[in-house]
C-alpha cells in the first residue's frame, strides 16, 4: 500500500498569500497518478488537480499542482478568502487508492 | 444538473447492516465508474471501493473485503453500498463519488455525504 504523507498538518496564511502544501509518498507513482482535493464542511469534496498538474474543470488558474515520483506539490498562487478549506492528496496508481491525512489551510 | 445526491443519515446497531444510496443525474450513468470512500470523525478521506458500472465490475479495499458490497441499478442511475456486521469504527460520513476514467481513478464529482453512526 502506498502511504500518503502530506505537510503541513496546518498551515496559517492570510488573504493574498501563496500557499505551498506538500504530498510525499512511501514509493513512486509512476505516470503521476496523483490527485488533489478539496474539502470544505457540509460540501461536496472538489477535484482540484489529476495527473498531478493537469487542472480539473473550472479550476481557477492559481491553482497548480507540480511533482513526480515521490513528492508533488499543490501551489495556491494567491489565496482567496473561499480558498480556507482541507486539501487532500491521492494516489491511483495501484490499489488500495489512498489518500494523504490532509492539510488544513486555515486564515491567519 | 450533474450531481450525486445521497441518502440521508443512518443510526444503526452493532451486527446490524447498512445500504447507502446515491442517485446521478445530469451524465449518462454507464459511462462512469462510481467509488465509494469514507471518512470517520476528525479523521481523513478512506477508500472503500469501486465499481465500473456498465459491466458491474468491482474492486473492494482488502480491509473490507467480505462485509462491504457495491450495487448500481441503472434504470434509476442509482449506486448502492451496503457494509455489514457494523462495529462502532464504521461510524463515518459515506460519499459517493465519479469515476471518470477507467486506468485512472481518480473523482471528478462527488457526494454530499451520508453520517452512518453506530451506536448501541
Amino acid at each position: 500500500e502506498i502511504v500518503l504523507t502530506q505537510s503541513p498538518g496546518t498551515l496559517s496564511l492570510s488573504p493574498g498569500e501563496r500557499a505551498t502544501l506538500s504530498c510525499r509518498a512511501s514509493q513512486s507513482i509512476s505516470s503521476s497518478y496523483l490527485a488533489w482535493y478539496q474539502q470544505k464542511p457540509g460540501q461536496a469534496s472538489r477535484l482540484l488537480i489529476y495527473g498531478a498538474s493537469s487542472r480539473a474543470t473550472g479550476i481557477p488558474d492559481r491553482f497548480s499542482g507540480s511533482g513526480s515520483g515521490t513528492d508533488f506539490t499543490l501551489t495556491i498562487s494567491r489565496l482567496e478568502p473561499e480558498d480556507f478549506a482541507v486539501y487532500y492528496c491521492q494516489q491511483y496508481v495501484s490499489s488500495p487508492i489512498t489518500f494523504g491525512q490532509g492539510t488544513r489551510l486555515e486564515i491567519k | 444538473q450533474v450531481q450525486l445526491v445521497q441518502s440521508g443519515a443512518e443510526v444503526k446497531k452493532p451486527g446490524a447492516s447498512v445500504k447507502v444510496s446515491c442517485k446521478a443525474s445530469g451524465y449518462t450513468f454507464n459511462s462512469y465508474g462510481i467509488s465509494w470512500v469514507r471518512q470517520a470523525p476528525g479523521q481523513g478521506l478512506e477508500w472503500m471501493g469501486w465499481i465500473r458500472v456498465h459491466n458491474g465490475n468491482t474492486n473492494y479495499a482488502q480491509k473490507l473485503q467480505g462485509r462491504v458490497t457495491l450495487t448500481t441499478d441503472t434504470s434509476t442511475s442509482t449506486a448502492y453500498m451496503e457494509l455489514r456486521s457494523l462495529i462502532s469504527d464504521d461510524t463515518a460520513v459515506y460519499y459517493c463519488a465519479r469515476i471518470p476514467n477507467w486506468g485512472e481513478e481518480y473523482f471528478d464529482l462527488w457526494g454530499r455525504g451520508t453520517l452512518v453512526t453506530v451506536s448501541s
